[in-house]
This record gives structure tokens, C-alpha cells and sequence, in this order.
């Protein structure tokens, strides 16, 4: 079965200054997906940035982006200058290939990130 | 475009009660999935349906079902509640079969089972 760790239960940022939340995953197949979202105090979750497993290069969306290191397993996001908006739990899944041809999604326990003046 | 929209936002039951809660996907995706997310458990998948059929389940008991319309929305019903199932119950929709992009979930419906 496929799963997913992330170790950091929080993170404490300030203003304008780069973070990286880490993500180290496990699975047996080849091919995979990565992704991050974001949940604000409303719970919506909100999509961030996919990675393939196939993918050449590490994904970018905007401040976010995706240091993927396959040999090692992990699929860290790295968020520039942050902002007060990032304030918000982040987690990491992974695309879980089911037998009828969907798929679900596998996620970890998150990260807390606080951001400060 | 609309997003995934759920109804209602906040509930409150008593232990015992049945429950039903709503998803309207995003207009033309056709999957639905629901996912439960508690401070223990993390999210958890619960299911997922497609053109009104269940086409996975995730492991949870009988009580947890669902249906899906030939509109594509959902409804997932909970019987006999038990503490346990307070929890934020969120809905996702994506365009359907081996999907390779992103689940676009809804704000959730917030149980409370007391």
C-alpha cells in the first residue's frame, strides 16, 4: 500500500522568507502522482502543484514549487516570500491507482504553517 | 465556472440519527469522490462513484453509503451516528476515468455528532 510522511507537525515562517515542507512517500508503482494542497481554516481544499512520476522536471506553479527527488522519495514543497495568506495546514498525497481504473488519493497528516510579520 | 459545492456547511446530530449530506461536482466532471478527515484519522478515503455507479469503497463500515445522480451529484448518508463520525466530510469531483489531474474539492460539511 502506498504512503505518504510528513514529519514536520508545524512550521513557523516570516514574512517574505522561503519554507519548505517536507514529504517523503513510499509505493511499489512505477508510475505515480504527486500533489500538494493547501486547507485554510474554511476546509476547502485547495489544489497547489502535481508532480508525475514521469515527469523530467520539478513542477512550478507561481511561488510553489516542487523539489522532487525520486531516488530518495520525497517530494518536498518549497513556497517563495511567503505570505500571511499561507497561513493554512498543507498536505501532501499521492495518487493511488485502484483495480477498477479509478483512483483515490493517499494523504499524510500535514503541516501546520504559521506565517508572521 | 462553479466549484464543488456541499450542503449543508455545518450540522449537529445526536448519537443514533441518520444523515445526509450533498455534493454538486463541477459542471461536466462526472466522478465524485467523498473523503473523511478527522484530527485522528487524517483524510480517508470513503468512495468514489462515477455515472451513478459506486466504483470503489474505501474501509468503512456498512453504515457509510452513498448514491450518485444522472446529474452527477452525490449524496452520502450516514445511519446510526455514533460519536465517532463527527468529522469534516469532504467532497472532490474530477472529470472521471483514469484521471491524471488534480481533485477539486468542495469546502466540506462539518458534522458533529454528540
Amino acid at each position: 500500500a502506498q504512503k505518504i510522511t510528513q514529519t514536520q507537525p508545524g512550521m513557523f515562517v516570516q514574512e517574505k522568507e522561503a519554507v519548505t515542507l517536507d514529504c517523503t512517500y513510499d509505493t511499489s508503482d512505477p508510475s505515480y502522482g504527486l500533489f500538494w494542497y493547501k486547507q485554510p481554516s474554511s476546509g476547502e481544499m485547495i489544489f497547489l502543484i502535481y508532480q508525475g512520476s514521469y515527469d523530467q522536471q520539478n513542477a512550478t506553479e507561481g511561488r510553489y514549487s516542487l523539489n522532487f527527488q525520486k531516488a530518495r522519495k520525497s517530494a518536498n514543497l518549497v513556497i517563495s516570500a511567503s505570505q500571511l495568506g499561507d497561513s493554512a495546514m498543507y498536505f501532501c498525497a499521492m495518487r493511488e491507482a485502484l483495480n477498477t481504473g479509478f483512483q483515490k488519493l493517499v494523504f499524510g497528516t500535514g503541516t501546520r504553517l504559521l506565517v508572521s510579520p | 465556472k462553479a466549484g464543488v459545492t456541499q450542503t449543508p456547511r455545518y450540522l449537529i446530530k445526536t448519537r443514533g440519527q441518520q444523515v445526509t449530506l450533498s455534493c454538486s461536482p463541477i459542471s461536466g466532471h462526472r466522478s465524485v469522490s467523498w473523503y473523511q478527515q478527522t484530527p485522528g484519522q487524517g483524510l480517508q478515503f470513503l468512495f468514489e462513484y462515477f455515472s451513478e455507479t459506486q466504483r470503489n469503497k474505501g474501509n468503512f463500515p456498512g453504515r457509510f453509503s452513498g448514491r450518485q445522480f444522472s446529474n452527477s451529484r452525490s449524496e452520502m448518508n450516514v445511519s446510526t451516528l455514533e460519536l465517532g463520525d463527527s468529522a469534516l466530510y469532504l467532497c472532490a469531483s474530477s472529470p472521471g476515468l483514469l484521471n491524471t489531474g488534480e481533485l477539486f474539492f468542495g469546502e466540506g460539511s462539518r458534522l458533529t455528532v454528540l
